[in-house]
């Protein structure tokens, strides 16, 4: 599975961006990027996933960078529901062709009032 | 459209003792996986089902097992509980009807084992 490195939390202001950064420098040619965000005492939901070009949806944008090794989530303006733990994931897919999120240990992010 | 469901919320076994989990997943969705959260271990992927068939398992014990009924509710069993399978145990379900499904997570079940 391919590796992904994300800082182990960041701080933010609320009503202000967020940029959350993600290297995947093994990353393959037909891996897709997810992000998913695990809000305190909740299992984790999805947020938003990329493969070449840069997505947006109501929740976040994904800014993928040209050579696909790294990746940055936005969120364009924080609030404190915002707060959670962010994970950066390439899922595999397995022999049984099955998908497997494997998750790391994610961003800790911290939105101030 | 309800989310995936998971019962019990809470529960607390002692050593030795066997469990099992229930997963609902979100109507029209065919796989269910099955992931462990510890504050040591973080998430870990324990298994997928889909059609009734497990098509991946992570690297856990014999003693954790799964099946997943033609309505595509799904249970996870553990036996001969230790200490350390106290975690949360989180199932997600997907359509998986092309590459990279999202993923939709229920609430989770806290096992405590005494």
């Amino acid at each position: 599975d391919a590796k992904t490195t994300q800082p182990n939390s960041m701080e933010s202001n609320e009503e202000e961006p967020v940029h959350l950064p993600c290297n995947h420098s093994t990353i393959s040619g037909t891996d897709y990027i997810h992000w998913y965000r695990q809000l305190p005492s909740q299992g984790p939901e999805y947020v938003i996933h990329g493969l070449t070009s840069n997505v947006n949806n109501r929740m976040a944008s994904l800014a993928i960078a040209e050579d696909r090794k790294s990746s940055t989530l936005i969120l364009h303006r924080a609030t404190l529901r915002d707060a959670a733990v962010y994970y950066c994931i390439l899922p595999g897919i397995t022999q049984g062709g099955s998908e497997k999120l494997v998750f790391g240990k994610g961003t800790k992010l911290t939105v101030n009032p | 459209k309800a989310g995936v469901t998971q019962t019990p919320r809470y529960l607390i076994k002692t050593r030795g003792q066997q469990v099992t989990l229930s997963c609902s997943p979100i109507s029209g969705h065919r796989s269910v996986s099955w992931y462990q959260q510890t504050p040591g271990q973080g998430l870990q992927f324990l298994f997928e089902y889909f059609s009734e068939t497990q098509r991946n398992k992570g690297n856990f014990p014999g003693r954790f097992s799964g099946r997943q009924f033609s309505n595509s509710r799904s249970e996870m069993n553990v036996s001969t509980l230790e200490l350390g399978d106290s975690a949360l145990y989180l199932c997600a379900s997907s359509l998986r009807d092309r590459a990279y499904n999202e993923q939709f997570f229920g609430p989770g079940t806290r096992l405590t084992v005494l």
